[in-house]
């Protein structure tokens, strides 16, 4: 069965700074997706962003980046930049293409000072 | 635009009483719809995927059951509930056609507290 792991429980940033959130996950399948979701106090779950696993490219949305490791099974997280609303609980997932069931990681916290 | 719907917000049950939780999509059709259970300190946890009306399958072994009488209405339930059963469960929805990404939209959650 495939697993996330967050080795993260809590991370701390400046605004305007940035940060790295880890992500680690096990597989054998060699095609499948990775998630980064976000969970702010309303705790409503929001995408962040998504890679496929059959593209080198990383994926980037605006202040957002990810660092794919795909031999390596790492999937981080860049948020540049960083702003107030940034602030929540973050979530690495990961999928199967052949089924849509999303296993969630534990979740790092995220805390913004200004 | 879609938009998915999931209530009530908040709900205090007492032990052994029955569970009713409902979840609607708006704006389109035939979606995949899921439930997941997110426990305090930990990350979401698929309970129940369908594919289509009348068309359930369960993730894990509980106490739980779901429904999905609509295209659009998906329904978590439970003829008696357990203190384990407390926690917060979110609906989510995805389409099925090749473009969707494999991409999951969450509902705004349940906060189920069993007393």
């Amino acid at each position: 069965a495939q697993t996330v792991t967050q080795s993260q429980p809590e991370m701390s940033v400046q605004e305007a700074e940035t940060v790295t959130l880890s992500c680690t996950y096990d597989t054998s399948e060699s095609d499948y997706y990775l998630f980064w979701y976000k969970q702010p106090p309303s705790r409503q779950m929001i995408l962040v962003i998504r890679q496929e696993a059959y593209k080198q490219q990383n994926a980037t949305e605006n202040r957002f980046s990810v660092n794919f490791q795909k031999a390596a099974k790492s999937f981080s997280l860049k948020i540049s930049d960083s702003q107030l609303g940034d602030a929540a609980m973050y979530f690495c997932a990961y999928m199967n293409t052949g089924f849509q069931k999303l296993v969630f990681g534990t979740g790092t916290r995220l805390l913004v000072s200004p | 635009s879609q938009t998915i719907h999931q209530w009530p917000a908040t709900l205090v049950q007492p032990v052994g009483s029955p569970l009713s939780l409902e979840c609607t999509v708006e704006g389109t059709s035939n979606p995949n719809l899921y439930w997941y259970r997110q426990a305090a300190g930990r990350g979401l946890q698929l309970l129940f995927y369908s594919v289509g009306i009348g068309q359930i399958s369960s993730e894990v072994p509980q106490n739980l059951s779901a429904s999905r009488p609509q295209d659009r209405q998906f329904i978590l339930s439970s003829k008696k509930l357990l203190l384990s059963d407390s926690g917060f469960y979110l609906c989510a929805w995805s389409r099925q056609d090749l473009l969707a990404k494999n991409i999951q939209y969450f509902g705004a959650g349940t906060r189920l507290s069993v007393l």
